[in-house]
């Protein structure tokens, strides 16, 4: 059974909208929470990240918004760019533990 | 050379042989991992190293055997491996050993192995 969720295998965006990830997670006791972005033929690159006791984070023209009620997360980027094209995963960890928990990745396409 | 570093960057190899992957960290981070990432599943952890020391196996055969040196170098070694086996294998190193909390990972390409 999946813990961390990405129900979206992909989604596509016009050049200078926003792009919408979401990310639903299982375990509730996850209290660490990332985005990782991956281009082929690369290792995944880390975006942002954010704690359980924020609700967002933001960093340029990416901000995470974190509800721990509903279990879900999400990752906005504003304006989207063609360099943004790739396969973004979103990634959970519990606290006193090593094993950060993946999602299967949304593939996102900026169309210029 | 910055940031992890993964070689081979594509191996294939028969079920008979052994190989090994390297990884190696210019990072300063005292934490090293290796995560596999199969056709169409999220990747996985498998092996995690504190200062040097193994401190998680995630139930896997032990077919892989891992090796870590040093705190900059971890190596994969595979032996007997089934073609199910063929995947990415991805190296991996974080900062704070034995915390996940507020020290990402940083990854290294990868090596694509193909098992045949």
């Amino acid at each position: 059974d999946q813990q961390v969720k990405q129900n979206s295998p992909s989604l596509s965006v016009q050049e200078g909208r926003i792009s919408i990830l979401n990310c639903d997670y299982t375990n509730s006791m996850f209290d660490y929470f990332l985005w990782y972005k991956k281009y082929p033929a690369e290792g995944p690159t880390f975006l942002i990240s954010i704690s359980s006791i924020k609700d967002k984070n933001e960093d340029g023209r990416f901000t995470v918004f974190l509800n721990k009620s509903a279990k879900h997360l999400s990752l906005h980027i504003v304006p989207s760019q063609p360099g943004d094209s790739a396969v973004y995963f979103c990634a959970a960890s519990a606290p006193y533990g090593q094993n950060f928990v993946f999602g299967p990745g949304t593939r996102l396409s900026v169309l210029p | 050379e910055t940031g992890v570093t993964q070689t081979p960057r594509h191996l294939v190899m028969g079920m008979t042989n052994k190989k090994s992957l390297k990884c190696e960290q210019h990072l300063g981070h005292n934490a090293m991992y290796w995560y596999k990432q199969s056709a169409k599943k999220p990747l996985e952890l498998m092996f995690v190293y504190n200062f040097k020391e193994q401190t998680e196996n995630n139930s896997v055969p032990s077919r892989f055997s891992p090796e870590c040196p040093n705190s900059s170098h971890l190596f994969l070694h595979l032996h007997t491996l089934q073609p199910e086996d063929s995947a990415l294998y991805l190296c991996a190193s974080s900062q704070d050993p034995g915390s996940s909390y507020n020290s990402p990972l940083h990854f290294g390409n990868g090596t694509r192995l193909t098992v045949t």
